[in-house]
């Protein structure tokens, strides 16, 4: 079992529509929790931190359920500028490294 | 521009030749990090250093693999006798733990992609 799971996709949705990922991690020791979004043959790069209480930037919401080791990332409004890879990242127990998903591929239509 | 920077970008080899890459981390960052990155997935894990010391080191780090960071600035990646499962993107990324209170954020380098024939 991987230690971070996403839904690859693709999601293949709109403008304007609103989209949801999903992933779970497997160790209960992890500390931080992250989005980063890669452009095609591009870096990772930092969208949001996720807090234990939630949190929100702009059109982008991320939430965490440590009891079910969950973490959820809501697009709002998406545009096509959204279009890419995000991948879902956590940093646990001792170890200082980031553990990515595999990540889940985002196309927004015009 | 002030981010990590990689050299080279790209690099073609052919099998059993050796390659080394460098990486120049954000100023005064104090950890540096190195990934491999194949398609499709996300960044493994190869190794971590905080200033000169290496601290850790992935399983996916064979004895091919030697990474340096000789003076805790600039750190360099070499693979001896490259493969062809070798073929990856490799990233760099570097990190601060000054920013006290706050979650550790890795920012990365635009990676050198390894192509193995």
């Amino acid at each position: 079992r991987k230690e971070v799971e996403q839904d690859p996709g693709p999601f293949n949705v709109p403008e304007g529509a609103t989209v949801a990922f999903n992933c779970t991690y497997s160790n209960s020791a992890s500390q931080s929790f992250f989005w980063y979004r890669q452009d095609c043959r591009k870096e990772p790069k930092l969208l949001m931190s996720v807090y234990s209480s939630g949190n929100e930037d702009g059109r982008f919401t991320a939430q965490l359920n440590r009891a079910s080791q969950y973490i959820s990332l809501l697009i709002r409004d998406s545009k096509l500028s959204d279009s890419a890879t995000y991948l879902c990242v956590v940093n646990g127990g001792s170890a200082r490294q980031l553990t990515f998903g595999s990540g889940t591929q985002l196309t927004v239509l015009p | 521009d002030t981010g990590v920077s990689q050299d080279p970008r790209h690099k073609i080899t052919k099998r059993g030749q050796n390659v080394t890459f460098r990486c120049d981390p954000i100023s005064e960052h104090n950890r540096l990090y190195w990934y491999r990155q194949t398609l499709g997935q996300g960044p493994e894990f190869l190794t971590y250093f905080q200033n000169e010391a290496q601290l850790e080191k992935s399983r996916l780090l064979s004895d091919r693999f030697s990474a340096e960071r000789p003076k805790g600035s600039f750190s360099t990646l070499e693979i001896q006798r490259t493969e062809q499962g070798d073929s990856a993107m490799y990233l760099c990324a570097s990190s601060s733990i000054r920013d006290r209170g706050r979650q550790e954020t890795q920012y990365f380098g635009p990676g050198t992609r390894l192509l193995v024939l």
